[in-house]
């Protein structure tokens, strides 16, 4: 059963704490992307990874940190520096960044972070 | 750049009525664009794409959308709501400068009543 799986669904962070956020794609899809959203916004854009081995920042990334060190899994890493994390994160994965334009993205069930 | 704007953030319909959610994009370059669905807490299921193809898009639920490039239009469409359809739905549009990027959106809350 393929798809994109994220956990936790619910993840709580004390101030001063980095939490990882958990991505993991069986769709043997190159590309991948994290995205925060915020009530009554569209989806930003906090990173994206072309292939393993290489992430960019997209528009929101202060505060964040990724690795890309295997072609399934995107963690996201909400780090102190991170002023505002409260948000609902969603990862997403496509088959290739250099198909074009008109490469579907999956997403997965979202993880929401809440601060104590 | 390119850029998107949902037309309205909230929308209300009677259940069996016909369902209208515009879109209007910004684009320098010949888009590629998508409707997605979210339903509260999940993730974003695609509910159809135009890639330059035929311009009325048939998708999953009964929806359409039809690309109109002399209005930058993408409306999403269907005969008769649902109960079902009940959800936030996002426009996105993307270009072959920047292939992966995707813009979204700011949302559309579609109610229905019964």
């Amino acid at each position: 059963d393929g798809g994109i799986t994220q956990s936790p669904k619910y993840l709580f962070r004390k101030e001063g704490q980095n939490v990882t956020l958990s991505c993991e794609q069986n769709l043997n899809h190159d590309a991948m992307y994290w995205y925060r959203q915020d009530p009554g916004q569209g989806l930003r854009l906090i990173y994206y990874s072309q292939i393993v081995n290489d992430f960019q920042k997209g528009d929101i990334a202060e505060g964040y940190s990724v690795s890309r060190e295997k072609k399934e899994s995107f963690p996201l890493t909400v780090t102190s520096a991170q002023k505002n994390p409260t948000a609902f994160y969603l990862c997403a994965s496509s088959s290739s960044w250099a198909a074009g334009p008109q490469e579907t993205q999956y997403f997965g069930p979202g993880t929401r972070l809440l601060v104590l | 750049a390119q850029s998107v704007t949902q037309l309205d953030s909230h929308v209300s319909v009677s259940e069996g009525t016909p369902v209208l959610l515009r879109c209007n994009y910004s684009s320098s370059y010949s888009p590629s664009l998508f409707w997605y669905v979210q339903h509260p807490n999940k993730g974003l299921q695609l509910l159809l794409k135009y890639t330059s193809a035929a311009t009325l898009v048939k998708g999953i639920n009964g929806f359409e959308a039809e690309f109109k490039k002399s209005e930058t239009s993408f409306h999403l469409t269907k005969p008769s709501a649902h109960m079902s359809d009940a959800a936030e739905y996002f426009c996105v549009v993307r270009h072959n400068t920047n292939a992966g990027k995707s813009t979204f959106g700011d949302g559309t809350t579609l109610t229905v009543k019964p």
